[in-house]
């Protein structure tokens, strides 16, 4: 099947700092490109959608200055959480629409110290 | 998209069939169940979809009742690397990935 890689797959950041996270398909286009976020002992919730030369969409609450996407080619969408802070950690992934499924990233674990 | 009710977990032994129910029964009719699941510390996991027919694949079979209300999906012979959550989806075909997540079925599959 269709495979999406992201990276890093784990990283740990100073609080303040920025970190991006790469989403890339591999063997197939993406025009759109979806990223969540999942706590400890939590479901999947979706942060936003990554449209391919345009703007993203943000679910409800989430801010869109601290969250930045960009999806600047058909293969690649990162994510960078800007100014980040303890609350900030997480396991994000992001996914891509292949023909009738969404195809998952690994996931990365962010940790904010 | 409809929501979807699953058993909180469930466990099952190690080469006995698993049969994983979910509730929809506010499912639309252009809407298709879908059935991802998670290992832990793993990005989910495409297993299964279906419209209206019941479906077979090489991981799980999928049964949808008549009415589409409700599915089971069926893991014909649970390995202990089939412990994960499975999260059971129900959403328009069209709609690009977007998923919405409920919490899922804990599956564990013991020896």
């Amino acid at each position: 099947g269709a495979v999406v890689s992201q990276h890093p797959s784990w990283v740990i950041c100073k609080s303040g700092t920025s970190v991006k996270i790469e989403c890339r398909s591999l063997d197939f286009q993406a025009t759109t490109m979806f990223w969540y976020r999942q706590f400890p002992k939590q479901s999947l919730m979706l942060m936003a959608t990554s449209n391919e030369g345009s703007k993203a969409t943000y679910e409800q609450g989430v801010e869109k200055d601290k969250f930045l996407i960009n999806h600047a080619s058909l293969t690649l969408s990162t994510l960078t959480v800007t100014s980040a802070h303890p609350e900030d950690s997480s396991f994000y992934i992001c996914s891509a629409s292949g023909g009738d499924e969404a195809f998952f990233g690994q996931g990365t674990r962010l940790t904010v110290v | 998209d409809a929501k979807t009710t699953q058993p909180t977990s469930m466990d099952c032994a190690e080469g006995r069939a698993a049969n994983l129910p979910c509730n929809h029964s506010t499912i639309s009719g252009n809407e298709y169940v879908y059935w991802y699941r998670q290992i832990h510390s793993q990005g989910p996991q495409y297993i299964i979809h279906g419209l209206k027919n019941n479906e077979t694949n090489e991981m799980a079979s999928l049964i949808i009742t008549e009415d589409r209300k409700s599915s089971t999906l069926i893991l014909p012979h649970a390995t202990l690397r089939d412990t994960a959550v499975y999260y059971c989806i129900v959403r328009v075909g069209n709609s690009w990935g977007k998923l919405q997540f409920g919490a899922g079925t804990q599956v564990v599959v013991t020896p």
